[in-house]
């Protein structure tokens, strides 16, 4: 299994520009979500999903659009970039247990993304 | 949702326990307690995680008090290797309204 995968790693966008940052996982699992870290900011939720068809904001989502097409598949589009924007995107992923706990969150390794 | 709090930055000596505190006072009975760890720019990797029992694993110990209002996490004996971001989040059950927010977390510094 590769895990959670996020591409591309690095990215310069100018104000203005719209860009998908991708993210796929090959685990099966139902829940995924989109986080960004800013320094001294520790994580922040965008968008999360429960599985395919389904989303909803998180903590800071605008600026930010998603869509859950498949359970593998849950990309994180941004419709006009602004320095604001600037950070570090993570993308994380896990089963929704039937019983008991859910599964552990398991992290891409992040896309880091400059807006000038 | 519930928050945590936990002291921005701690230091430890190597091969001393490094015992980092969580408060999740508003904690309801369907949420788990989970620990993660940040690694310089790395994606955060899971720890351990626990409901209202005490927790052991290869990585850690996880102490979580009887009202559960509060956890530590207990690196046994610190390396180097485990000077990183150490996050506490709390999570619902399976059908809980599942929006998992981090807080900033606690910088633990392992001193040589």
């Amino acid at each position: 299994n590769a895990g959670v995968t996020q591409t591309p790693k690095f990215q310069v966008l100018k104000t203005g520009q719209s860009m998908t940052l991708q993210c796929a996982q090959d685990m099966n699992h139902e829940y995924m979500s989109w986080y960004r870290q800013d320094p001294g900011m520790g994580l922040r939720l965008i968008h999360y999903s429960v599985g395919a068809g389904i989303t909803d904001q998180g903590e800071v989502p605008n600026g930010y659009n998603v869509s859950r097409s498949t359970t593998e598949d849950f990309p994180l589009r941004l419709l006009s970039a602004a320095p604001s924007q600037t950070s570090v995107y993570f993308c994380a992923s896990s089963y929704l247990s039937a019983s008991g706990s859910n599964s552990p969150l398991h992290f891409g390794n992040g896309t880091r993304l400059t807006v000038t | 949702d519930a928050k945590t709090t936990q002291p921005p930055s701690m230091d430890c000596a190597e091969g001393r326990a490094a015992n980092l505190p969580c408060n999740h006072s508003t904690i309801s009975g369907n949420e788990y307690v989970y620990w993660y760890r940040q690694i310089h720019s790395q994606g955060p990797q899971y720890i351990i995680h626990g409901l209202k029992n005490n927790e052991t694993n290869e990585m850690a110990s996880l102490i979580i008090t009887e009202d559960r209002k509060s956890s530590t996490l207990i690196l046994p004996h610190a390396t180097l290797r485990d000077t990183a971001v150490y996050y506490c989040i709390v999570r619902p059950l399976p059908g809980g309204y599942q929006k998992v927010t981090f807080g900033t977390g606690t910088k633990l510094q392992v001193i040589p």
